[in-house]
């Protein structure tokens, strides 16, 4: 069972609509991600926080706001979003940032844009 | 930078088979590899990885992978396919300090009965 936490599991939202996913992990990781995946896709990256700052912003529109309010916790805020960004929205936690750490992912909130 | 190609999109496979998905990497600098296994409308799972050490390395639910330096590669297996492997699998690499996972495109495995 996955120990990286996410909610809703689904969420369908209109285009002027604002919303917000969650994700939340107790295993006392110092990074958090949140990754886009398409259907039949590679996740791809969004961004990274590292000790609760953000690290990197892999040039994501601004209609997505992260958020981490401690080191536990992680939204991802989303405003007047478009029906292109329906897709699964992964979590994912790791020890730290280095290269060896393992990344752990959450179960995914499934995003539709009506 | 460092990259990865699975080569093979789609491997099917009877029920009691071999299982062998293939991953070759690129990479600058000594590779950290992983395998993870997505299942249908769920999440990615890790499945087994390499850092230093041990070159054949032992994961979840039967699988082994095998860090071939001379070949770039680090290819998936499991001696006996079961029904509940049929899934998506993502092999990944990382290197150095580098916060960033590459991904290889996937193979979706299928079981035949």
């Amino acid at each position: 069972d996955t120990e990286v936490t996410q909610t809703p599991k689904h969420l369908v939202m209109g285009m002027t609509n604002k919303k917000s996913l969650k994700c939340e992990q107790h295993m006392g990781h110092r990074a958090m991600y949140w990754y886009k995946q398409k259907a039949k896709k590679p996740p791809e990256l969004m961004f990274v926080y590292s000790y609760e700052k953000l690290s990197i912003n892999e040039s994501v529109p601004s209609r997505f706001s992260p958020e981490c309010p401690n080191s536990s916790l992680l939204n991802l805020h989303l405003h007047a979003l478009q029906p292109e960004d329906s897709a699964l929205y992964l979590c994912a936690s790791s020890p730290g940032t280095g290269g060896r750490n393992t990344i752990y992912f959450g179960e995914g909130s499934w995003l539709t844009v009506v | 930078a460092q990259s990865v190609t699975q080569l093979g999109s789609h491997v099917s496979v009877s029920e009691g088979a071999l299982v062998l998905l293939r991953c070759n990497y690129s990479s600058s600098v000594p590779p950290y590899l992983f395998w993870y296994v997505q299942y249908p409308n769920q999440g990615l799972q890790l499945l087994l990885k390499y850092t230093t050490g041990a070159t054949l390395v032992k994961g979840i639910n039967g699988f082994e992978a095998e860090f071939k330096k001379s070949e770039t590669s680090f290819h998936l297996t499991k001696p006996s396919a079961h029904m509940s492997d049929a899934a998506e699998y993502f092999c990944a690499v990382s290197d150095g300090d580098d916060y960033k996972l590459s991904f290889g495109a996937g193979t979706t495995v299928t079981v035949r009965a």
